[in-house]
């Protein structure tokens, strides 16, 4: 079956590391996204990616980054620079044909 | 830039009544979609309406396009547990290839 695999579903890290989130999609979808979501909260954009080997930030891309030098993967690292990075990450994807985003089902991520 | 606002932010409801949740933008849409997220879940895509004044339904679920293409809403009628969640909208606008999220309502159905 086709879909979007995060990895890990738990992450901690100590505060200052350097971590980078997985992001593995087999349904041939041209872009790719990592958004971030907080308790009780909508979801916010953190970078996206439209073809392989180019990305665009999105609302909060401030200790963030990205790569996307294979259509099926788009790994985030989220950097010492990020003020707040504990949070729930999902990674998701879409094709102009598939209609909606098929999401990942995310990665926790606790900083300590 | 563009803004997605969804109201109310929670709703308790009886099972078997009946929920709605609205979504609204700041700029005119090119299209909306709608999400439901499980608790402790991921996000599910639901539906995407296009057409000024569209009206889909699923099952117990319909979904309405404003004929403005700025506003959005989605009832459930006779609600059941399983239809406990945040359910978000996600507006689209021309020239852009990315989604604005709403802010989601959660929804808690007691039994």
């Amino acid at each position: 079956d086709g879909g979007i695999t995060q990895s890990p579903k738990y992450l901690f890290r100590k505060e200052g590391q350097n971590v980078t989130l997985s992001c593995e999609q087999n349904l041939n979808h041209d872009a790719m996204y990592w958004y971030r979501q907080d308790p009780g909260q909508g979801l916010r954009l953190i970078y996206y990616s439209q073809i392989v080997n180019d990305f665009q930030k999105g609302d909060i891309a401030e200790g963030y980054s990205v790569s996307r030098e294979k259509k099926e993967s788009f790994p985030l690292t989220v950097t010492s620079a990020q003020k707040n990075p504990t949070a729930f990450y999902l990674c998701a994807s879409s094709s102009r044909q598939a209609g909606g985003y098929t999401f990942g089902s995310g990665t926790r991520l606790t900083v300590v | 830039g563009q803004q997605v606002m969804q109201i109310p932010q929670y709703q308790h409801v009886q099972e078997g009544e009946d929920f709605t949740t609205y979504c609204n933008s700041s700029t005119t849409l090119s299209n909306i979609q709608w999400y439901k997220q499980r608790p402790g879940g991921h996000p599910v895509f639901l539906i995407q309406l296009v057409k000024s004044g569209e009206v889909k339904k699923q099952k117990r679920l319909t979904f309405q396009f404003g004929e403005a293409k700025k506003n959005s809403s989605l009832h459930i009628t006779a609600t059941q547990t399983t239809d406990v969640g945040t359910y978000f909208c996600a507006g689209h606008s021309s020239g852009t290839y990315k989604y604005i999220f709403g802010t989601g309502t959660r929804l808690k159905v007691l039994a």
